[in-house]
């Protein structure tokens, strides 16, 4: 199946600890991105990255930081958890630029982080 | 000022009905818009584009409004399965640029 794929899915982990999300989308796309929504469903682009290289980057801590081995691949990875870190991310690609669909956001399922 | 704000409802409709749902955007520089639908744990999915000449998909029409800086969704003839959270997205930056979602409007179609 052509998609955006994430994992974990379900992740429950304590404060202090260091966790990864991995996205790896095979559409062939060359901009993906991780998003949070919050507990009030308010969702917020953390970082995009455009074939591999950083283009992105919002307001957000440093401990968390995106890594893209080649194209297909935006994994997240956070350090030292906050109980303010529980919240859904999601990844996303989007197609080439030049497209016209350049900003049509395919969307992983998406991996609900709980920190206790 | 939000830069985009949506009524969060929820909307609750018969069957049938017609309902409709606006957004406001706060960046007169606004280039692209959207909207998109979340189901409840779900990942949001495109719903359609938004055109300054307004466009039309079925039961959906969304209009754009850029002097008033605001866009629409209208659902025409409700079904049960458009219960769901309707996402506005409004972008500015150029291609790929910064994507700001609204938190949305949910939508409940009761029978």
């Amino acid at each position: 199946d052509t998609a955006v794929s994430q994992t974990p899915k379900y992740l429950v982990t304590q404060m202090g600890n260091d966790k990864s999300i991995k996205c790896e989308q095979n559409l062939g796309h060359d901009t993906m991105y991780w998003y949070k929504q919050d507990s009030k469903k308010f969702l917020k682009i953390m970082f995009s990255y455009n074939n591999k290289e950083l283009i992105i980057n919002e307001t957000v801590p440093n401990r968390f930081s995106p890594k893209s081995p080649d194209k297909a691949h935006l994994n997240l990875h956070i350090n030292s958890l906050e109980l303010g870190d529980s919240a859904v991310y999601f990844c996303a690609s989007s197609p080439t630029a030049g497209t016209g669909r350049e900003n049509e956001q395919f969307f992983g399922p998406g991996t609900r982080l709980t920190v206790l | 000022r939000k830069e985009v704000e949506q009524d969060p409802g929820p909307f609750n409709v018969p069957e049938g009905a017609t309902v409709a749902f606006n957004c406001t955007y706060s960046n007169s520089a606004s280039q692209s818009f959207f909207w998109y639908r979340q189901d409840c744990r779900k990942e949001p999915k495109l719903l359609m584009s938004v055109y300054s000449s307004g466009n039309e998909d079925g039961r959906f029409t969304a209009q754009l409004n850029r002097a008033s800086q605001y866009i629409s969704l209208l659902i025409r003839d409700s079904k049960l399965s458009d219960s769901a959270t309707y996402l506005c997205v409004v972008i500015y930056g150029g291609s790929q640029g910064n994507l700001i979602f609204g938190k949305g409007t949910k939508l409940s179609v009761k029978p």
